[in-house]
């Protein structure tokens, strides 16, 4: 398996833009997660899914984030309008709960943000 | 109740020496106990776990320890090489519900010839 793809891998906007960020979990994996990581802040948790259903949002930072999962091999973070605070990595990463290496999060390379 | 306190956020070992690092946790429902070492320009990755019903797992030079009591657990680098430089996260999580994991803060290690 390629593990978890994610696109891009580097972002360069200008505020007020829209941005999106896209994963492709690995296959057959039943749990998604998103994660911004910043210096400051280091992980944070932002949205995860189960079997493409969203079951926790309370990491998402404000109403200009949503997430969506439309179907098990894809979900998108967007951003819309971006702000320079939001330039981080978003990491998304995802699980087969109760698989062979107990709810292993498996992460995918991340997309570098810069909002300028 | 959530928090996940990770130290020291920086470290810097000899090769060969040992590394430790220290987490705390405040719920004592959690019950999953990972490692997860991420290296420049990459996503983390699972390095080792472990479950409260044990107090000491090793993998090779890896050690994580394990007290309930006090609700501590570390890990340590034996023979640490250069190639283990590296941030290394402790996490916490509830087992069963996606296992939702709450990271710590991250500690940067290098490690010097």
């Amino acid at each position: 398996d390629a593990g978890v793809i994610q696109s891009p891998r580097h972002e360069v906007t200008e505020m007020g833009q829209e941005v999106t960020l896209r994963c492709k979990p690995i296959s057959g994996h039943d749990y998604l997660f998103w994660y911004r990581q910043t210096m400051m802040r280091g992980l944070e948790l932002l949205i995860y899914f189960n079997n493409n259903v969203p079951i926790d949002d309370s990491g998402m930072p404000e109403d200009r984030f949503s997430a969506k999962m439309p179907n098990a091999s894809f979900s998108t973070l967007k951003i819309q309008p971006s702000e320079p605070r939001d330039s981080a990595v978003y990491f998304c990463a995802s699980t087969l709960a109760g698989g062979p290496v107990t709810d292993t999060q498996y992460f995918g390379p991340g997309t570098r943000l810069t909002v300028l | 109740q959530q928090q996940v306190k990770q130290s020291p956020q920086s470290l810097i070992v000899q090769k060969g020496g040992i590394s430790i690092i220290n987490c705390a946790y405040e719920n004592t429902a959690f019950d999953y106990f990972p490692w997860y070492q991420q290296f420049p320009g990459k996503g983390p990755a699972l390095l080792i776990a472990i479950r409260p019903d044990v107090s000491e797992k090793k993998e090779g030079r890896f050690t994580i320890s394990f007290n309930k009591s006090a609700k501590q657990f570390s890990l340590h680098i034996m023979d640490s090489q250069p190639g283990d430089s590296a941030t290394y996260f402790c996490a916490a999580s509830i087992v069963g519900g996606g296992n939702k994991l709450t990271f710590g803060t991250g500690t940067q290690l290098k490690v010097e010839l």
